[in-house]
């Protein structure tokens, strides 16, 4: 069965800095991956996805991330931060031929 | 235009009484999900219903029954409900395929966050 590690509970940046939340998965084929954000009382929006070809994945809001293989992450990034990024942040993977999530914990990010 | 909405947006409701949570998705898309997330914000699978027919039911009590009377719907409904049932509850949907090879992004709907008193 998969699972996800996001390692981060809390991350705070200040404004204007750049961000990586870091996301491990464990699954014995190639994973789909994504990243999704919940912003407070609201639902979970996509950032993001991997599922095939270039590693390196660009998303909405300036996000991006990257599949390392070898490191089995998924780590999500952003040049610069704003304010209104302050969310909680999902890694999710999904395994072929199940069209189910399994999520991680969340890492919440707090901007200064 | 809501892809996926979900009715009530909050549900309050006392020990033992009966509720159910409406979903729709105007997506065209043949997958629908129902989620928990706990008081910890953690995400978990409840079902997975793909045209309109069960296909994953994750130990989830059999106080959950969830009811598709088409591919755009998946209600949930919760009898006798508890203390523990208090969370907020995520439907979900998806493009999927018949024999699930393409594993495209779920769309979320707003979530009801039920408290049971």
């Amino acid at each position: 069965a998969q699972s996800v590690t996001q390692p981060d509970i809390h991350i705070t940046v200040s404004e204007g800095a750049s961000l990586e939340l870091r996301c491990n998965y464990s699954y014995g084929a190639t994973p789909y991956l994504f990243w999704y954000v919940q912003s407070p009382g609201q639902g979970l929006q996509l950032l993001l996805k991997y599922f095939s070809g270039d590693t390196l994945v660009q998303g909405i809001k300036g996000f991006e991330a990257e599949f390392k293989r070898s490191q089995s992450s998924f780590n999500l990034r952003k040049p610069s931060v704003h304010w209104s990024d302050a969310a909680e942040y999902f890694c999710a993977v999904g395994a072929r031929g199940y069209s189910t999530l399994t999520f991680g914990k969340g890492t919440m990010l707090l901007v200064s | 235009d809501t892809a996926v909405s979900q009715t009530p947006k909050y549900l309050v409701t006392q020990m033992g009484n009966d509720k159910s949570i409406k979903c729709e998705q105007n997506l065209g898309h043949d997958t629908m999900y129902w989620y928990k997330q706990d008081s910890k914000k953690f995400l978990k699978i409840m079902f997975s219903y793909n045209n309109k027919e069960l296909i994953i039911n994750e130990t989830v009590p059999n106080r959950f029954s969830p009811k598709s009377p088409d591919k755009a719907h998946l209600n949930l409904h919760i009898n006798s409900l508890e203390l523990g049932d208090s969370a907020v509850y995520f439907c979900a949907s998806s493009q999927s395929g018949p024999s699930f090879r393409a594993n495209t992004e779920a769309f979320f709907g707003q979530g009801t966050r039920l408290t049971v008193v």
